[in-house]
């Protein structure tokens, strides 16, 4: 049972826009900024998305962040084949002390 | 551009002590805006934070891994330590050491992952 809760798995068609979900508290992303991370299965996460909203550099501008209250979401446009992977959100919990993560999603672009 | 590797036995034995090491380049673990940690991932399952530590020596830790755990730098060697103990098959998982900042909000730097199994 992850602290963060993602939906399992999302689906959309090549050229669409998704939108996945990260619902959290008031000791975690209540009060803390959340980062995304891109997993193709076999490999090291990669950084999307982190203070809620900014890009690290190379990281293409289909890819955007939000936070509102003690959730955040991630959005991706024009989806490509090449975006199918793990997607998970990220931030620290002032009340465990504690990195938490959500269970993940998984993108299916048809 | 910094880089992680992660190394150690692919293998373990039930109830004995992981120990996995991360090697830095391109960077030094004394910066002082970052700590260091280790994040695992069950084969088939999400991402779990196990623990950071930061050139001062001020650490951070999982409590669900109820005090099993250590993570410690060596600045001479420009690396950082996972000690684990009283392993059982639970701990089977691919090991990831990254960088983090002290906020611990995002982990910016990431090794490719060690897969530790744990079997008798």
């Amino acid at each position: 049972q992850s602290v963060l809760t993602q939906p399992p798995s999302v689906s959309a068609a090549p050229g669409q826009k998704v939108t996945i979900s990260c619902s959290g508290s008031s000791s975690n992303i209540g009060n803390n900024d959340v980062s995304w991370y891109l997993q193709v299965p076999g490999t090291a996460p990669k950084v999307l998305i982190y203070d809620n909203n900014k890009r690290p550099s190379g990281i293409p501008d289909r890819f955007s962040g939000s936070k509102s209250g003690t959730s955040a979401t991630l959005g991706i446009t024009g989806l490509q084949t090449g975006d199918e992977a793990d997607y998970y959100c990220g931030t620290w919990d002032r009340s465990l002390s504690a990195v938490v993560f959500g269970g993940g999603t998984k993108l299916t672009v048809l | 551009q910094l880089q992680l590797q992660e190394s150690g036995p692919g293998l373990v034995r039930p109830s004995e002590t992981l120990s996995l090491t991360c090697t830095v380049s391109g960077g030094s673990v004394r910066s002082s805006n970052y700590y260091w940690g280790w994040i695992r991932q069950p084969p088939g399952k999400g991402l779990e934070w196990i623990g950071s530590v930061a050139y001062s020596g001020n650490t951070y830790y999982n409590p669900s891994l109820n005090g099993r755990v250590t993570v410690s730098l060596d600045p001479s060697k420009n690396q950082f330590s996972l000690r684990l103990s009283s392993l059982t098959a639970a701990d089977t998982a691919v090991y990831f050491c990254a960088r983090l900042p002290y906020t611990h909000n995002v982990m910016n730097a990431w090794g490719q992952g060690t897969l530790v199994t744990v079997s008798s």
